[in-house]
This record gives C-alpha cells, structure tokens and sequence, in this order.
C-alpha cells in the first residue's frame, strides 16, 4: 500500500520557468510533510517541510502547499536553476508516532539551460 | 559531509552470503533510521531505533536484522542474500525521535548480489 503517491516519475523545465512537483498521500493521519533532493551518488537532502496547521510555506525559491482535503501537496521552484536537477522525494509523518517518514517514489527534475 | 557515515560505500557479494552495513550517526542524534532504495523504487523504510532501542519496524524481511550499540552507531545485517537484495541502503539520523528539520541521511552503501 502506497500511503505517499508521486505519480509523475520526471519533469522537464527551461531554466527561470517554474517548476511544480505534486505528491499525494492517503493517510489522513499524517500531519508532517516533507520535501527531500538526491543528486546522484549523493543521500537525500532536506529541503523544505510543511505542518498540517499551516497551507503554505515558503523558503526562498523554494514554496510548499498543502491541501489538506484533496490529501495533496506541491513543491514550486522559482525560477528553475539548471543545479535545481536532481530527483525530488516528499515524504509524511505523524508527529505524534515515531517520526518514521513515508515516502514517495520520487520525480526526476531535469532544468534545461 | 552530512556527518552521517556509512560503511562500506559499495558492496558486491555474492548470492547466499551475508554482509553488514555500518552507520555511525551525526554527533548528538539518538534516532537511526534504514531505508532501502531498490532501482526506480521509493525510499522503503525498514527500521528505527532510538538510543539502543527498537522504535519502529517496516518492510524488513526476516533475513534482515538491525542493532543499534552503547556508542550509538548501528549496523544491518542482511542474510541469504538474493538478487533481488540489490539496492542502495541508507541511513539516517535525528535528534530524539526527530526534528522540524527532517533526518540527516549519509550518502549510501551500494549493494550489489551477483
């Protein structure tokens, strides 16, 4: 059972666009929400979180949205960078559980120069 | 350097075998998570402890085993190795049982089962 989704498995941006990167998940639990970046031969990175309390939350470039009801968040990168291609995982917890995260499968972020 | 260090960077072994992957935790993190990254695959989770402990269990198969020691750092043991064990391993880390700032990975062990 894949409680987190990331149904699109790349994405292909030109440089200064905008990219958005979706995520779905099924557990109505989760309350923590995460945005990780893989380079190749690299462990994931954090890059930017959201609570369940909040719809938004930006961090430079970088912006998450949630919503809550249709159970969905999204990642924008504003502008794309061509050092922004890498492979983007979101990932849930409860943060009242064990903060184990559950992620998703990943979106492969390729931004054209 | 994230400060979380995992042992050996590449493994290439044999089916049948048996192996152990090392993790030592950034400095002052109680909590050590292993995930499993199959090709094309998600991170699957596949155990936490905290201090010493067993906190969470995921989809780790029986032939898989974790422990985590007094000093913190932990190792997975992974047993009658198939093909289909091929994969990247990586660890975590987090303060307590986490943080606003999400886990601290190191940068993998390859696992190769030929």
């Amino acid at each position: 059972d894949q409680q987190v989704k990331q149904n699109s498995p790349s994405l292909s941006v030109q440089e200064g666009r905008i990219s958005i990167l979706n995520c779905d998940y099924t557990n109505s639990m989760f309350d923590y929400f995460l945005w990780y970046k893989k380079y190749p031969a690299e462990g994931p990175t954090f890059l930017i979180s959201i609570s369940s309390i909040k719809d938004k939350n930006e961090d430079g470039r970088f912006t998450v949205f949630l919503n809550k009801s249709a159970k969905h968040l999204s990642l924008h990168i504003v502008p794309s960078q061509p050092g922004d291609s890498a492979v983007y995982f979101c990932a849930a917890t409860r943060l009242s559980g064990t903060y184990k995260y559950i992620f998703g499968t990943g979106t492969r972020l390729k931004v054209l120069a | 350097d994230s400060g979380v260090t995992q042992t050996p960077k590449h493994l290439i072994t044999a089916t049948g075998q048996r192996v152990t992957l090392r993790c030592s935790p950034r400095s002052g993190d109680l909590s050590v998570y292993w995930y499993q990254q199959s090709l094309d695959q998600g991170l699957q989770f596949l155990i936490q402890y905290y201090n010493g402990e067993e906190r969470a269990k995921g989809n780790i198969l029986e032939r898989f085993s974790a422990q985590q020691f007094p000093d913190l750092h932990s190792e997975l043991n992974l047993s009658s190795l198939e093909l289909g064990d091929s994969a990247l391993y990586f660890c975590a880390s987090s303060a307590k049982f986490g943080s606003n700032y999400g886990y601290t990975f190191g940068s993998g062990t390859r696992l190769t089962v030929v």
